[in-house]
């Protein structure tokens, strides 16, 4: 198995512009999880799917983030426009969804995307 | 929400001693606890986890406890090797949403 697959690795780029960050879950899992990793904050997450929908978005930050989830297969997340304190990295994770109670499965990282706005 | 403490915040052991790192959580309907080990640079991986069911597991040098009544659990790690060394993050979990401690830094000395 490749394991959750993240893209670009690093990303600098200029205040303003538009940001966008790419994942590919496990094959076969069901929920996926964007977060982000700070000094300050730590991991933080940002937003859940379950079956590509979208179940918790509270921890997206602002309007500037939006998420989707168009198949099993990929995700989004995109910054528009980018602030210099949304430098960090953001990693996404994915899981089996355990049953109808929603029992807790382990989540699997990628290698995470290093994002710095200058 | 789910609040989650993790002590300490740094931790220095000399190679071969044990190293122990707690959390707390305050939801009582958390029922799953993973902790994951993350090498700089690096994704946070699992390392064990222990479900609500259960009090105490353990896997090699590396054990988890689980007090449900005072809500803390903590990871044991014994005959520590300096690749061991990393940051530890524990997490409560309810409803599929993980909610993690501020990391533990173990460094361990050769």
């Amino acid at each position: 198995d490749a394991g959750v697959i993240q893209s670009p690795r690093h990303e600098v780029t200029e205040m303003g512009q538009e940001v966008t960050l790419r994942c590919k879950p496990i094959s076969g899992h069901n929920s996926l999880f964007w977060y982000r990793q700070t000094m300050m904050r730590g991991l933080e997450l940002l937003i859940y799917f379950n079956n590509n929908v979208p179940i918790d978005d509270s921890g997206m930050p602002e309007d500037r983030f939006s998420a989707k989830m168009p198949n099993a297969s990929f995700s989004t997340l995109k910054i528009q426009p980018s602030e210099p304190r949304d430098s960090a990295v953001y990693f996404c994770a994915s899981s089996e969804r355990g049953g109808r109670d929603w029992s807790n499965q382990p989540q699997h990282f990628g290698d995470g995307t290093r994002l710095s706005i200058l | 929400g789910e609040n989650v403490e993790q002590h300490p915040s740094t931790l220095s052991v000399q190679e071969g001693d044990s190293a122990v790192i707690k959390c707390t959580y305050s939801d009582s309907a958390s029922n799953y606890f993973p902790w994951y080990k993350q090498e700089l640079g690096k994704r946070p991986q699992l390392i064990i986890d222990i479900r609500s069911n259960v009090g105490e597991k353990k896997d090699q040098r590396i054990a988890v406890t689980l007090n449900k009544t005072a809500k803390h659990f903590s990871l044991h790690i014994t005959e520590t090797q300096p690749e061991d060394s990393a940051v530890y993050f524990c997490a409560a979990s309810n409803f599929n949403k993980f909610y993690f401690g501020s990391g533990t830094k173990l460094n361990v000395k050769p």
